[in-house]
């Protein structure tokens, strides 16, 4: 089983409606939790991070996190041209002595249609 | 505040050869990390670096190494290249000691091709 696992989709939403992404991790001990934007040839770039059970808002993006089920999601309301993009989740994991390492999803694909 | 830095962008290497990338993180920033990113394997960790010190390595042959400066400037080297290893080399940098409470800002990556 992969660390952190996500859909590669591609996921096609349609130009105003909620793009739903998932990722479901493998180490219970996991505490945060981050979701990166990666534009085609661009570098990720960080939009929201959770660390508590529930949800979180931020503008048009909602990371839900349940530690009980090991699964993070991130949800895109009103989902515009510009969201279109791969979408990764990461997770800390924990090495001999700190939280040095991110583990990366695969990333989804998200592609939104006018 | 400026952002993460790599140099150069974009490089073309021969097999056999060796090739060496900077990174200037975020300033302020103490912590430096490491990816490769390939289409078939998605991000991958190399390593990272907190004031100087290799705190985690990753999954990779020896002839891949790096180091952190005293001003948390960062280098990666890679010996004797394959055609394997190219890839899009990306550099984070994060404030605190901890990534679970610290999150990555990732540089604009440095593409290395071999030939």
């Amino acid at each position: 089983q992969k660390e952190v696992e996500q859909n590669s989709g591609p996921l096609s939403v349609p130009e105003g409606a909620i793009a739903s992404l998932n990722c479901t991790y493998s180490d219970r001990g996991s505490q945060s939790f981050f979701w990166y934007r990666q534009y085609s040839g661009k570098s990720p770039e960080l939009i929201m991070f959770i660390y508590s059970n529930g949800d979180k808002e931020d503008g048009r993006f909602t990371a839900q996190l349940n530690k009980a089920s090991q699964y993070v999601s991130l949800l895109i309301r009103d989902s515009q041209p510009s969201d279109s993009a791969t979408y990764l989740c990461a997770v800390p994991r924990m090495t001999t002595d700190s939280w040095g390492k991110l583990q990366f999803g695969a990333g989804t694909q998200v592609v939104v249609t006018p | 505040k400026a952002g993460v830095t790599q140099t150069p962008r974009y490089l073309i290497k021969t097999r056999g050869q060796q090739v060496t990338l900077s990174c200037s993180p975020i300033s302020g920033h103490r912590s430096v990390s490491w990816y490769q990113q390939t289409p078939g394997q998605g991000l991958q960790f190399l390593f990272e670096y907190f004031s100087e010190t290799q705190r985690n390595k990753g999954n990779f042959p020896g002839r891949f190494s790096g180091r952190q400066f005293s001003n948390s400037r960062s280098e990666m080297n890679v010996s004797t290249l394959e055609l394997g290893d190219s890839a899009l080399y990306l550099c984070a940098s994060s404030f605190g000691t901890s990534t679970a409470n610290s999150p990555l800002h990732f540089g604009n990556g440095t593409r290395l091709t071999v030939t």
